[in-house]
């Protein structure tokens, strides 16, 4: 079935360093892609996405492309900030079945970044 | 802030107990979706609704079940809790219903916690 599988984390990094969180899915058709952040304490924000094969997804300095002979969408950053410590969830989202669209999410990765 | 606001924030109860939580989703959105988040099974989508009707389902157990009313708000109710029950419930709203993706606007959050 329909599933995204992302690098298990936690993620410890220093401040500067650079970042990469993988995430393959494995879906029917041809998914929108998604990463989005969980800041402590707060729901998910939708951080980038990308909608089809080759697109670059950007944002706040996070990148990631949707790769379609691969199927990934793994996430960049060059250079993180302590801010950007958060769970960070990859995500697809496609028809279910019939006209509605559903969002699919991977279990999420933990990033700590230390000063 | 996303705009959408779920209560209580926080829930502790006992094991067969029955509760109720709630979300208002942003102004102008007819579409609410309802998560559970726990450690072991990630983001787990339950059930949509859409200006009032069910719109699509998930991995929500019998036990569960949930509505939208005409003001849009939409509680979630949980029935004959179990251990396994504790987990974040996440909600989420967005501009549509169907026909494409439509970026959701997540909730804080409900954290349930069954002893």
């Amino acid at each position: 079935g329909d599933s995204v599988t992302q690098m298990e984390g936690p993620v410890t990094l220093s401040e500067e360093a650079f970042l990469t969180i993988n995430c393959t899915y494995t879906a029917t058709g041809y998914p929108s892609l998604f990463w989005y952040v969980q800041y402590p304490g707060e729901g998910l924000q939708l951080l980038l996405k990308a909608t089809k094969a080759d697109d670059k997804g950007s944002n706040k300095g996070f990148e990631a492309t949707y790769r379609k002979e691969t199927t990934s969408f793994h996430l960049e950053k060059g250079s993180v900030q302590v801010s950007d410590s958060a769970v960070y969830f990859c995500a697809f989202g496609g028809y279910s079945g019939g006209s509605n669209y559903k969002l699919t999410f991977g279990k999420g990765t933990l990033l700590t970044v230390n000063p | 802030d996303s705009g959408v606001t779920q209560t209580p924030k926080h829930l502790i109860t006992a094991t067969g107990q029955r509760v109720t939580l709630r979300c208002s989703p942003r102004s102008g959105d007819l579409s609410v979706y309802w998560y559970q988040q726990s450690l072991d099974q990630g983001l787990q989508f339950l059930i949509q609704y859409y200006n009032g009707e069910e719109r699509a389902k998930g991995n929500i157990l019998e036990r569960f079940s949930a509505q939208q009313f005409p003001d849009l708000h939409s509680e979630l109710n949980l029935s004959s809790l179990e251990l396994g029950d504790s987990a974040l419930y996440f909600c989420a709203s967005s501009v549509a219903g169907a026909g494409g993706y439509n970026e959701q606007f997540f909730g804080p959050g409900t954290r349930l916690t069954v002893l």
